[in-house]
């Protein structure tokens, strides 16, 4: 059964700090995804990453930064959080060069409050 | 960026009636569609990932069908129960080039 995993699924921060948000996938997956969702806006690409210490910026990287050690772990990082961070962010992976009929993995997604 | 549209944002379904919505998404470079099930406090589900023009996909009540040439694709579920209220998602992969752009979801609700 396929799994990809966040650390957390509700979490609370204020603004200024600097926060972590973790995503593991177990599938051996190159590719892998951040995501925010706002309503009325959709799932809006943060950045990815196409292999080890690789990555490249999505639609919406202001803000944020990625690190990726692992082959099976994907980090998002917040410096200085701020109010318009609060969202629900989600974690995906891909097979790189995937055929056109493979799927992206999600996790359950993590729900950041900024006070 | 791509332009995905889903439309309705969202529908209200009465019990066993059956219900469609779509998905636009641009036709040049098209390589595949997605179609996710996104219930609350679960992970998005793939539902079907389609790649050809006049393609049809079917799993139990749920199918879809795409048009590559104009850019659409609708989803169709026959005989609403609850358990299918849910956020549908589309996401379009145009290049080949392994992301996806998200349209931004029919929220359904079934009303029993």
């Amino acid at each position: 059964d396929v799994k990809v995993t966040q650390s957390s699924r509700y979490l609370v921060k204020r603004t200024g700090e600097k926060v972590f948000l973790e995503c593991v996938q177990d599938m051996d997956h190159e590719n892998m995804f951040w995501y925010r969702q706002d309503p009325g806006l959709g799932l809006r690409l943060i950045y990815f990453s196409y292999d080890v210490k690789m990555k490249e910026k999505g639609d919406i990287p202001e803000g944020y930064s990625v690190s990726r050690e692992k082959k099976e772990r994907f980090s998002l990082i917040l410096e200085s959080a701020s109010t318009n961070q609060t969202s629900m962010y989600l974690c995906a992976s891909r097979p790189r060069l995937a055929t056109s009929t493979d799927t992206q993995y999600f996790g359950p997604g993590t729900r950041l409050t900024v006070l | 960026i791509l332009n995905v549209e889903q439309s309705p944002q969202s529908l209200h379904v009465q019990e066993g009636d059956s219900t469609n919505f779509t998905c636009s998404f641009p036709s040049s470079n098209f390589y595949a569609l997605h179609w996710y099930r996104w219930e609350t406090a679960k992970s998005p589900e793939a539902l079907f990932v389609m790649t050809l023009n006049g393609d049809e996909k079917k799993k139990g009540r749920i199918s879809a069908t795409l048009n590559t040439k104009e850019g659409y694709s609708y989803l169709y579920i026959k005989g609403s129960q609850p358990e299918d209220s849910a956020t549908y998602l589309c996401a379009s992969d145009n290049f080949g080039n392994e992301k996806l752009t998200f349209g931004t979801g029919t929220r359904l609700t079934i009303i029993p």
